[in-house]
């Protein structure tokens, strides 16, 4: 019964060129969220997902991100044009869904833009 | 302004020694999860309160609700090194999404 998956664990980018981070959720999960954290710091939620739809994205940056989570296949977190303060780790859980779901978290992909 | 305000923001302690750290809000949150992250690995769940004054013990982790709902608390007994990580709290307001506090960085010294 596999967790979370995430890929690629580390992803290292030139300023300008694009992010693509995939979360693949757990088996019978239909709920994806998306949180990043800078080094000694917190999370910071991004977006939620449903399949097919966003369901929030108070925490995404207005220009450059964007997500999805398709009917068939892994959420996409998208950062087009990176910059040097997009490096951070970005974690992705997923959970069933309902009030007072659980959510279980991949081990993140690490960008570093250079 | 943080929704969940984590206290203390970091803490050394000596190896068999007790703890206490602290989530705190001004919001009600239908459930409250806690989670431990080491370096380098994402967060791993270690409980989910729900009813306002519930506590779960996992081992010598003493978890507590607060009563309105609005705070919780993690007692550690006899801390070991393999307690170290970043303590996050996280609480849902009904509405699927989880807010995450500031965490506690606890490392314990052996």
């Amino acid at each position: 019964n596999a967790g979370v998956m995430q890929n690629p664990r580390h992803l290292v980018r030139r300023r300008g060129q694009e992010a693509r981070l995939r979360c693949s959720p757990m088996k019978g999960h239909s709920h994806v969220y998306w949180y990043r954290q800078l080094p000694e710091e917190g999370l910071k939620f991004m977006v939620y997902l449903q399949k097919e739809n966003i369901i929030d994205e108070s925490g995404m940056p207005k220009e450059r991100f964007s997500a999805e989570f398709p009917k068939e296949g892994p959420s996409i977190l998208r950062i087009q044009q990176v910059v040097r303060g997009d490096s951070a780790a970005y974690f992705c859980a997923s959970s069933q869904g309902g009030q007072n779901t659980e959510a279980f978290f991949g081990q993140g992909t690490r960008l570093t833009v250079v | 302004t943080q929704l969940l305000e984590q206290s203390p923001q970091f803490l050394s302690i000596q190896e068999g020694e007790n703890l206490t750290v602290y989530c705190n809000s001004s919001s009600v949150f239908s459930s409250l999860q806690w989670y431990r992250q080491e370096p380098g690995e994402g967060p791993v769940l270690l409980v989910t309160v729900v009813t306002g004054g519930e506590v779960k013990k996992l081992k010598r982790l003493t978890f507590q609700f607060g009563d309105a709902r609005k705070d919780s608390s993690l007692h550690i007994t006899a801390a070991q090194p393999g307690d170290t990580g970043l303590y996050l709290c996280a609480g849902e307001r009904g509405n699927e999404k989880l807010t995450f506090g500031t965490g506690t960085r606890l490392t314990i010294i052996p």
